[in-house]
């Protein structure tokens, strides 16, 4: 497709589960995002991809996070023994490069529901 | 605080009427963007205006920047029901290799 594509749409499961999202970015964009955002709130940024390396990981909240990309394209953000405050949508975004001034392209999100 | 903050965190108005929102920051930025997101969506691009600029257009939208005060306005004239949504700001510092978003405000247009 022609657009940042993310999977699940929805996701519900047990607190202490593990969980995987996967996000497939615009064709040829080298630089990948991954945000969380809590209902009615703005963007927590978690991690940056620049290729398949992660030059800013600053972002992940705990070591129960982690996150990959493969082959330049498709990336999965991994939430270990999730916990009810994982809760939240979990947005990707792409761009051309990695630099500020270019827009980023953003995912529907995977909305996550911790039980 | 964040570094973005936008204001007013609601706004309700009525089809044909302009919006405004605005937007406060605390660092020095090399740009800031506007985004804008439906519900239940991701977030969509809108403008982005480099810190040596005061003012840009585009279609209806209409943003301006003052580094002296750090803060950005984007107004939208002769708003429609499909402009209701979220709009976000978001800041590239230079100090950071990711943009940080402020946290939104919700903008109903009633038809």
């Amino acid at each position: 497709g022609a657009g940042v594509s993310q999977s699940p749409s929805n996701k519900v499961t047990e607190k202490g589960k593990d969980v995987e999202l996967r996000c497939d970015p615009i064709s040829g964009h080298t630089a990948l995002y991954w945000y969380r955002q809590s209902l009615g709130q703005g963007l927590e940024f978690l991690i940056y991809f620049q290729g398949n390396s992660a030059p800013d990981k600053s972002g992940l909240p705990s070591d129960r996070f982690s996150a990959e990309r493969t082959g330049g394209s498709v990336s999965t953000l991994t939430i270990q023994r999730t916990q009810q405050e994982d809760s939240a949508v979990y947005l990707c975004a792409s761009s051309s490069t990695g630099t500020l001034n270019q827009p980023q392209h953003f995912g529907d999100g995977t909305r996550l529901s911790i039980l | 605080s964040q570094q973005g903050e936008e204001d007013p965190q609601a706004l309700s108005i009525q089809e044909g009427e302009n919006a405004t929102m605005n937007c406060s920051y605390k660092t020095s930025i090399n740009n800031l963007q506007w985004y804008r997101q439906n519900s239940g969506r991701g977030l969509v691009h809108l403008i982005l205006i480099r810190s040596n600029e005061r003012e840009k257009h585009s279609g209806r939208l209409r943003v301006t920047l003052d580094t002296s005060k750090k803060s950005s306005s984007l107004l939208i004239t002769a708003s429609r029901a499909a402009d209701t949504a979220s709009y976000f700001c978001a800041t590239d510092t230079g100090s950071a290799r990711q943009l940080t978003f402020g946290s939104g405000t919700q903008l109903t247009v009633l038809p």
